[in-house]
């Protein structure tokens, strides 16, 4: 029952490095997302997928880029790392885009320095 | 443009108290949905409840309960006779409506702030 899976669970980046954090689901579900948590800020939506083939802006999107690489895997890219992007990324699927339950990996804990 | 406002952001009360945790919510469609999770110390995200707008019924599983409010935007999460398992950070969340002409569909889901609950032994 692995469910939602996110790698790498914990990174260290300097300042304009660049990397990808991965997702997969295996419960064959329509929609992803990627979320961040920063304290007293909740989990604030960065872009998400509801569908194979298609990616649409959350509501802090700068800075990121996406691919919905297949129905299973939806991967988060930060091109040149800010200090800013300091925060623990959360991967969410759902299979009735946002009528329904999101079920959600373990997260990654990123830091930039 | 849709928004979730839990106003506590910290909340402790002692061992079998009764907790209210306050959610408020803005949107202008007329259909929506809404959602409490729940995260513990260990920091995995568990849903609690759904509610779609057209449901005001309240919802009572064992000690959880819900108070759903058209008229006030509220859903409000009350924590019977607490314990210490509660201890958490309790998530409002509302699924908003993008229509385009092929298709509405409801895939963005905005959290609010989060509510941290101590509940102390």
């Amino acid at each position: 029952n692995a469910g939602v899976t996110q790698t790498p669970k914990f990174q260290v980046l300097k300042t304009g490095q660049s990397m990808t954090l991965q997702c997969a689901q295996d419960m064959n579900h329509n929609s992803m997302y990627w979320y961040r948590q920063d304290p007293g800020m909740g989990l604030r939506l960065i872009y998400y997928s509801a569908s194979e083939g298609t990616t649409d802006k959350g509501e802090v999107p700068n800075g990121y880029n996406v691919s919905r690489l297949n129905k299973r895997e939806f991967s988060l890219r930060l091109e040149s790392a800010a200090p800013s992007q300091t925060s623990v990324y959360f991967c969410a699927s759902s299979d009735t885009g946002g009528t329904g339950e999101l079920f959600f990996g373990e997260g990654s804990r990123l830091t930039v320095l | 443009a849709q928004k979730v406002t839990q106003a506590q952001t910290e909340i402790s009360v002692v061992e079998k108290e009764d907790v209210t945790l306050d959610c408020v919510y803005e949107t202008r469609d007329t259909t929506y949905y809404l959602f409490w999770y729940k995260q513990p110390p260990s920091g995995e995200l568990v849903f609690l409840i759904r509610r779609n707008s057209f449901d005001e019924q309240n919802e009572i599983s064992g000690r959880y309960s819900w108070n759903f409010q058209k008229s006030t935007s509220s859903f409000n999460f009350t924590i019977t006779a607490s314990q210490v398992v509660d201890s958490a950070v309790y998530f409002c969340a509302l699924s908003e409506v993008l229509t385009t002409r092929m298709k509405t569909s409801y895939d963005k889901v905005i959290f609010g702030p989060g509510t941290s609950l101590s509940v102390i032994p």
